[in-house]
């Protein structure tokens, strides 16, 4: 089975404090995505990595930034949170192929007070 | 640019009944589309991909179509029980990247 693990569920942290998102996956996918989720938004998306040390912006990456030294892991990085960052944000992995489902972590709750 | 549009927002309906959920999108120029269910607080997961040159698939209960055409996907459950309770959520895929573009979803709840 596909795992894709994310480092925690509930986070709450303080305006203005450096926050990691961790994503860990071990199927050996080529790509990586960083999601948004908010109440009759959907998923938007932030990042998206399809080799380790390659990025691209996704439609919100504004305030965001990632990382992916490693293949199976890819971080999120909000420099400065902020109150609007406050949001469920899910990360999903997929096979660099045709067929390309995503595979998601279950979710990290994110607050910022 | 592609927009998905999932109607309605929420449905409630008794066990044993059949249903569709419906998702349309605004750029018939799809790779595939997928079908994920999503359970409350948790991540989603995959329930049906349908390549564009396809019109059907099916696993178990659940079979999904698609209309490229008229920009169009049903989901349809047979059957249905109170743990098909979730929220139903389509992504399309453009031609030429691996971005997903996503609906809101549909909350659906099975009364027992």
């Amino acid at each position: 089975d596909v795992k894709v693990t994310q480092s925690s569920r509930y986070l709450v942290k303080r305006t203005g404090e450096k926050v990691f998102l961790e994503c860990v996956q071990d199927m050996d996918h080529e790509n990586m995505f960083w999601y948004r989720q908010d109440p009759g938004l959907g998923l938007r998306l932030i990042y998206f990595s399809y080799d380790v040390k390659m990025k691209e912006k996704g439609d919100i990456p504004e305030g965001y930034s990632v990382s992916r030294e490693k293949k199976e892991r890819f971080s999120l990085i909000l420099e400065s949170a902020s109150t609007n960052q406050t949001s469920m944000y899910l990360c999903a992995s997929s096979l660099g192929t045709q067929k390309n489902i995503q595979y998601f972590g279950a979710g990290t709750r994110l607050s910022v007070l | 640019k592609q927009e998905v549009t999932q109607i309605p927002a929420a449905l409630s309906v008794p066990e044993g009944e059949n249903l569709v959920l419906n998702c349309s999108f605004t750029d018939s120029a799809i790779y595939n589309l997928q079908w994920f269910r999503q359970d409350p607080g948790k991540g989603l997961t995959s329930l049906l991909l349908i390549q564009s040159s396809q019109r059907e698939q099916t696993s178990g209960r659940l079979n999904a179509s698609l209309d490229k055409s008229s920009g169009r996907s049903t989901l349809y459950i047979a059957a249905s029980q109170p743990g098909d309770s979730a929220t139903y959520l389509c992504a399309v895929r453009a031609d030429s990247n691996y971005q997903l573009i996503w609906g809101a979803g549909t909350k659906l709840i099975i009364k027992p």
